[in-house]
Formats: C-alpha cells, structure tokens, sequence
C-alpha cells in the first residue's frame, strides 16, 4: 500500500519555465512533508518542507504548496534552470518520537530542464 | 551529504555471504536510519535509531541486522545476503529537533 504517491514518473520542461511536481498521500495522520532532490550516484539532498498547520512554504525559487483535504501537495519551481534536472522525492513524517521520524516516501519524479 | 559517511561505496556478494555496511557522523546527532533504493520503489526504511543504544524496525527490516554501539557510528549487517537486496543503501541522520534527515553517498550492493 503506497501512503504516498507520485504518479508522475517523469516530467520535461524548458528552462526558465515553471515546474510542477506533485505529490498524494493517503495517510491523514501525515503532519509534515519534505521535498528532497537526488542526483545520480548520489545521496539525496533536503530542499523544503512544509508543516501540516500551514499552506505555502517558499524558498528562493522553490515553493511547496500544501492541501490537506486534498491530501495534495506540490513543488514549484520557477525559473527552472538545467542544473535541476534530477529525480525529485516527496515524503510524509507521522511518527515523532521526541528524537526520530519515519519517513515515507514516494517513488520518485524525474524532472529534465531542456535548453 | 557533508557530515555523513557511508563505507563501502561498492561492494559484489556471492549468494549466501555476509557484510556489514558502516555509517558515521561527525554532527552529534541522536537518530541515525538505514534506507534502501530500488527502482521503481522510492526509499524503504530498514532500520533506525532513535538514540545511542537503541534500535526499531522500519519497514522493511527482514534479512538485516543493526548495531548503534555509539552515537557516531550507526552499522547495517547482511547476514546471509540474497539476490533480492541487490540495491543502494542509503544512511540518514535527523536534525535534532526537526523533521530533515540528511543523506550519505550510498553504498551501491550487488548480490549475485
């Protein structure tokens, strides 16, 4: 059972265009997200997160939208530049501990910023 | 991934033979977690450490054991390896007080 879900393998888009990459999730005691951008033979790196108590989180020309009765939220990314061309993950915290989260993650979007 | 090392970076198992993949920190940090990447499959939390001498099972635990000896060093050991963890295993450690877990390099496993 996929808790969270990018249903978009792959997304092309030209530079200095808006990229858009989405994300579900069906878990309701999901209460934070993230957005992490990983490129080959690499770790993935941290880019933004959002909290469940708020809708937007902006961070130069990255902004994570949140809609929680959707279970919907989205990473834009304006301009896009060739340098983010790379797979992109979503991923759901539930579980604080005091000192650890779980997180879930979804299976990836490969997003290509053409010339 | 400054701050978090993950050794080997390669490594070829026969069928049945055993290993144990390290991880370090330098950032003093309490929770260290063990991911796997499959294609297709996003990333599949194995294990993690919520502190030094603790460990639970993630989602994905069977077939792999844990030791978290000290706060800096977090270790993931195949005991009998299988074809079917074949994958890159990734390290994490958590920010104290949020939610961001940061990523070590990966250590890419065949098993064959």
């Amino acid at each position: 059972d996929q808790q969270v879900k990018q249903n978009s393998p792959s997304l092309s888009v030209q530079e200095g265009r808006i990229s858009i990459l989405n994300c579900d999730y069906t878990n309701s005691m999901f209460d934070y997200f993230l957005w992490y951008k990983k490129y080959p033979a690499e770790g993935p790196t941290f880019l933004i997160s959002i909290s469940s108590i708020k809708d937007k989180n902006e961070d130069g020309r990255f902004t994570v939208f949140l809609n929680k009765s959707a279970k919907h939220l989205s990473l834009h990314i304006v301009p896009s530049q060739p340098g983010d061309s790379a797979v992109y993950f979503c991923a759901a915290s539930a579980l604080w501990t005091g000192t650890a989260s779980k997180l879930t993650f979804g299976t990836g979007t490969r997003l290509q910023v053409t010339l | 991934n400054a701050g978090v090392t993950q050794t080997p970076k390669f490594q070829v198992l026969k069928t049945g033979q055993s290993m144990t993949l390290q991880c370090a920190q330098d950032m003093n940090h309490n929770s260290m977690y063990w991911y796997r990447q499959d294609p297709g499959m996003g990333l599949r939390l194995i294990y993690y450490s919520a502190s030094e001498g603790t460990t639970d099972k993630g989602e994905v635990p069977n077939g792999y054991n844990v030791s978290r000896l000290n706060k800096r060093e977090f270790s993931l050991r195949l005991e009998s390896a299988a074809p079917s963890q074949t994958s890159v295993y990734f390290c994490a450690i958590q920010t104290t007080g949020t939610y961001e877990q940061y990523f070590g390099p990966g250590t890419r496993l065949t098993v064959t």
